[in-house]
This record gives C-alpha cells, structure tokens and sequence, in this order.
C-alpha cells in the first residue's frame, strides 16, 4: 500500500468552477507535506508546503489544507483557469534523517480544465 | 524562487549510445541534488542522490555503471546515460537542495525534467 494516496486519480471541470482535490497518508509524524503542480512535460513546482503543525497554506487561488488526526491533506483551487490543467502531485517529507530525497510521492491527479 | 536549469530539454539518441543530462542550481549552491525518472502516468521515481564531491548513492535496483552521475562543482551534477536502450527512454527531472533556503522550509527544488528517447 502506497504511503501517500491521492483521489481523484482524474478529475475534468469547467473553467471557472472550483475543486478539492484529496491526499491520505500514512507517513505520521512527518517534516513537511507539499502540493506541486506538474504540467505535462516540465518539473514540478511546489504550490504549498506545511509542517506537521500547520492546518491551511493558501497560494493565490491554492489552498492547501492539513488535518493530522484523520491524516489527511486537501488542495483547493478557486475559480479554475485553463492554465490549472496539470497533475497535482502531494508529497511527504519523512521526519529528519536519511537522504532529502526520499520525498515519499502520490501518484497525482490529473486535472484537466475545459472551457 | 529558487531555480534549477536542465539541459538538454529532451534528447533522440540511437541505441547503444550515451546522453549527458546537465543540471544546474542557478541562484544558490546545492550541496546536494538528486535525480528521479518518471515513466508516463507514474510518480517521480528517485533513482540516486549526489553529494558534491563524493560518490553517488543510488538507489535500489538502480544500475550505478549504467547511469552516470558527477557532481564535480555546488552547482552541476550531470546524469550520463551510458548504452541506452530505448528501455531508457523517459522523463528524466533532477532536483537540488539548497542548504540555505530563504524559505525555511522549502529546501529541495526541481529542474524542468529532460524527456530521453531512445530509438
């Protein structure tokens, strides 16, 4: 079972509504949990980033939002744009120790934003 | 933010060749950067993270001889894919770590991923 689970796995909305997407994890306690946005073809690029103490991180129209009892993290986008079509990547950063790199990955959900 | 460049952005190359994949931290020193393959579909896959002036450690099933990798300076570490087969091919994205992040709590940034296709 994958540590960090994402829903959906695809997602298609009309430009201008909004949408949550969702993220459980297993990974407890944690150092930080991202969102990234991916567009197809490029790295991804980090949206939000919280600590395990934190409960919402907004971005513009990104808000990220933490609940640790029920191990759960969402990501909200407000008033969808064409330009929000990507796949949004939630990521968990073990506690201290070990290499950096071991970010423990979702699997994504892809968004697509239709006009 | 933070910037991390990739170069080349993708690559053709024939079997049995060797594709070098730069990347660079270009505003601060990464002491540390990591490279991760991702097939269509799939996560990010952490394939080996590279120390500035010491071997790479690699990860699991990752072939060490097979791909290449030098961090000669704190803002180059390079991926050489040696023999490719078109098995290779796919997206290749590296990510540095800044030790002293501005942020303190972004540390790790990605480049913008090179996709490699082997004919």
């Amino acid at each position: 079972k994958n540590q960090v689970e994402q829903s959906p796995q695809s997602l298609i909305i009309l430009e201008g509504k909004n949408c949550t997407l969702q993220c459980n994890y297993t990974v407890s306690p944690f150092s930080n949990l991202r969102w990234y946005k991916q567009d197809t073809g490029r790295g991804p690029v980090s949206l939000t980033i919280m600590t395990f103490s934190e409960n919402t991180k907004s971005n513009g129209r990104y808000t990220a939002t933490l609940d640790a009892d029920t191990k759960q993290s969402s990501l909200h986008i407000t008033a969808s744009q064409l330009s929000d079509s990507a796949s949004y990547i939630c990521v968990v950063t073990p506690p201290y120790g070990g290499s950096q790199g071991n970010l423990i990955f979702g699997k994504g959900t892809k968004l697509s934003v239709k006009p | 933010g933070a910037v991390v460049s990739q170069h080349p952005s993708w690559v053709i190359c024939k079997s049995g060749t060797s594709v070098k994949i730069e990347c660079r931290s270009l505003d601060f020193q990464a002491t540390t950067m990591f490279w991760y393959r991702q097939f269509p579909k799939q996560s990010l896959m952490l394939m080996a993270t590279s120390n500035e002036g010491s071997k790479a450690t690699y990860e699991q099933g990752v072939e060490k001889d097979k791909f290449l990798i030098n961090h000669a300076s704190l803002t180059l570490s390079t991926l050489t894919v040696t023999s490719a087969h078109p098995e290779d091919s796919s997206f290749y994205i590296c990510s540095a770590r800044d030790p002293l992040p501005k942020n303190h709590q972004e540390t790790q940034y990605f480049g913008p991923g090179t996709r490699l296709l082997v004919l």
